[in-house]
């Protein structure tokens, strides 16, 4: 069972407020990534992690930030948000050399 | 890596099996075929995954056409709680980057 987890669950929050979504797993996963997801629409690759002290920019353009400084934590953040912002944020990990995702339960951002 | 092609929307019946194709026609030899799904609002769940044989798990089976152009997903008996959006992706090794598509919206209705 993977173990992978994302807080907060759901988060309401004013625009222009500094966020900072949280992801850690317990697996020592080399691989990490975010993706963000409209209702009914495909998965977007954000940003990705090859191991610590590497983090990318992924596919779709985002106004977000990541960092690496330990092996299981990768935490997102939006230094202002916006109401274009609102969305599913999911966070997943793999081995090195692996195609197989662990993903989190996600969280659910909307901003007014 | 290759695309991937899927119906967006299959329905079946609970209890029957569900087959739910993927086209992926530019796939090279070291290339997998990995499924996950996505239940309503959650993060996907890996599914299975293969390269040239068939391969089955307590979830599903994968086969996989012998020229590896396409492959199936089977869910032998389908149950309500099988409904969820399934996604087809084919990978290589090494800087994979997974990418996911629309995937195909699965209905198990009673």
């Amino acid at each position: 069972e993977a173990d992978i987890y994302q807080t907060p669950r759901y988060l309401v929050i004013g625009t222009g407020k500094k966020i900072t979504l949280e992801c850690s797993q317990t697996m020592g996963h080399d691989k990490m990534y975010w993706y963000q997801q409209d209702p009914g629409m495909e998965l977007h690759l954000i940003h990705y992690s090859y191991g610590v002290n590497s983090t990318e920019k992924g596919d779709l353009s985002s106004e977000s930030t990541v960092s690496r400084i330990r092996t299981e934590h990768f935490p997102l953040t939006l230094e202002s948000a916006r109401p274009s912002h609102t969305s599913q944020y999911l966070c997943a990990s793999s081995e090195k050399g692996s195609g197989k995702l662990f993903f989190g339960s996600g969280t659910q951002l909307s901003v007014l | 890596d290759a695309k991937t092609t899927q119906p967006p929307s299959m329905d079946c019946a609970e209890g029957r099996a569900a087959n739910l194709p993927c086209n992926h026609s530019t796939i090279s030899g070291n290339e997998y075929v990995y499924w996950y799904r996505q239940i309503h609002s959650q993060g996907p769940q890996y599914i299975i995954h293969g390269l040239k044989n068939n391969e089955t798990n307590e979830m599903a089976s994968l086969i996989i056409t012998e020229d590896r152009k396409s492959s199936t997903l089977i869910l032998p008996h389908a149950t309500l709680r099988d409904t969820a959006v399934y996604y087809c992706i084919v990978r290589a090794g090494g800087s994979y980057i997974p990418t996911f598509g629309r995937g195909t919206s699965l209905i198990v209705h009673p």
